[in-house]
């Protein structure tokens, strides 16, 4: 398998920041996604890394490191509307496959 | 604009039904993807299409049946399905090709009765 792993839950107070992190095997690596799933609702991309180094989008950034087979999903100024499920996902050609998910709650 | 669609969202079916769910793109896109997710999972992969063919299989059982028409329609045949396969059935699509990002539709909510 791709043994993509991530923390099952976090919990955050609004306007903290959360550091989710991932680790996957290096094999095949085409690149790294992050999804961000609420609840029965569909995944919406948040962000894709190939290179190493950190990639910022407004209040979410995401890191990359290809040798260590590491990345991580900063969330910034946490709002309420980021609870919901993040998703890492691995690419390798045409093949992506996810970790389990982060449950993230945030709390007033 | 990055839009996949899925049509129905919601399928209610028999054991012994037929039913078919649909997935369409228009973004030029040239792979095209079907995943099942269950409730608190992440999704998994059932098959790729690449430039209109079969390219991975995920070991589906056949009584999951894809087809893709042509580059923008995608569809999935359900036949004699059992109740452990009720899930949110989901198609995405990407340019093709390693590495490039995959758009999910919003999905099929699937129940077997």
């Amino acid at each position: 398998g791709q043994n993509i792993d991530q923390p099952t839950e976090m919990t955050a107070t609004e306007g903290a920041i959360v550091q989710i992190n991932c680790t996957y095997q290096t094999s095949g690596f085409n690149g790294l996604f992050w999804y961000q799933q609420h609840a029965g609702e569909a995944p919406t991309f948040l962000s894709y890394n190939v290179l190493d180094g950190l990639e910022e989008k407004g209040r979410f950034s995401s890191f990359l490191s290809r040798s260590k087979g590491y990345s991580y999903l900063l969330l910034k100024e946490l709002q309420m509307k980021d609870s919901a499920s993040y998703l890492c996902a691995k690419a390798a050609g045409n093949k992506l496959t996810f970790g389990g998910g982060t449950r993230v709650l945030v709390k007033p | 604009d990055t839009e996949v669609t899925q049509t129905p969202k919601h399928l209610v079916m028999g054991m012994t039904n037929k039913k078919s769910l649909k997935c369409e793109q228009h973004m030029g896109h040239r792979a095209m993807y079907w995943y099942k997710q269950k409730a608190k999972k992440p999704p998994e992969l059932m098959f790729v299409y690449s430039y209109e063919k079969l390219s991975i299989n995920e070991s589906v059982p056949s009584r999951f049946s894809p087809e893709c028409p042509n580059s923008s329609l995608l569809n999935l045949h359900l036949h004699a399905l059992q109740p452990e396969d009720s899930a949110l059935y989901l198609c995405a699509s990407s340019p093709g090709g390693g590495g490039n990002t995959i758009y999910f539709g919003e999905g099929s909510w699937l129940t077997v009765v």
